[in-house]
């Protein structure tokens, strides 16, 4: 089993639509759970972070922790074209030698349709 | 705003080459890694370095070395470039993490460099 799993998509929804993001992880020592974006041919950029269970908002962005069930989601509220990219979730974990790194998700691909 | 810069967008190297790729963050931040990322494999971790001539393995070393004889500067050697490193590289550095609700998680990535290697 994969440390972090993520439907690779392809998503495509019209504009406007309520998106639903998510991942699910085995490893309960992760602790930052982070979602970022990326554009074709660009690097990923950080659209939100948590560090406990439960739900964070920005704008048409809730990112949602859920611990217990080792599962986390990115809802995007009222959809547009502009969001069309890879959606990347990462989690946050402690190495043997007591560094962090990230661990990634796949990506879903995702396509807002005008 | 952090910036991170990958010295180029496309490189095409011959296998057996020493290959060199550079990276350079403007925030003096402590830590910087090396990611590749691969269609259906996503981003996977090379190497890190939380310190000036300090580096720790990632998930996929081999083939791999890396340098920080500067806080700013982070490079990603391959000692011998074979055609399975043919990859997006992707470079990314993170400050001091903020744990306030306001505070920025801080992990900045740069555009990329797309190897190809033939």
């Amino acid at each position: 089993q994969k440390e972090v799993e993520q439907d690779p998509g392809p998503l495509s929804v019209p504009e406007g639509a309520i998106v639903s993001l998510n991942c699910t992880y085995s490893n309960s020592a992760f602790q930052y759970f982070m979602w970022y974006r990326q554009y074709s041919r660009k690097g990923p950029e950080l659209l939100m972070y948590t560090y406990s269970s439960g739900n964070k908002e920005d704008g048409r962005f809730t990112a949602q922790v859920d611990k217990s069930s080792k599962y986390i989601s990115l809802f995007i509220r009222d959809s547009q074209p502009s969001d069309s990219a890879t959606y990347l979730c990462a989690m946050s974990v402690l190495t043997q030698g007591g560094s962090e790194k990230l661990v990634f998700g796949k990506g879903t691909k995702l396509t807002v349709n005008p | 705003d952090v910036k991170v810069t990958q010295s180029s967008r496309y490189l095409v190297k011959r296998t057996g080459e020493k290959v060199f790729l550079e990276c350079v963050q403007d925030m003096d931040h402590e830590n910087m890694f090396w990611y590749r990322q691969d269609p259906g494999l996503g981003l996977r971790l090379i190497y890190f370095s939380y310190d000036v001539k300090m580096k720790e393995k990632g998930d996929i070393p081999e083939g791999y070395s890396v340098s920080r004889e500067k806080k700013e500067r982070f490079s990603l050697i391959l000692e011998s470039a074979s055609t399975n490193q043919t990859s997006m590289y992707l470079c990314a550095s993170r400050g001091p993490r903020d744990r306030g609700s306001s505070g920025n998680y801080g992990y900045t990535f740069g555009s990329g460099t797309r190897l190809t290697v033939v």
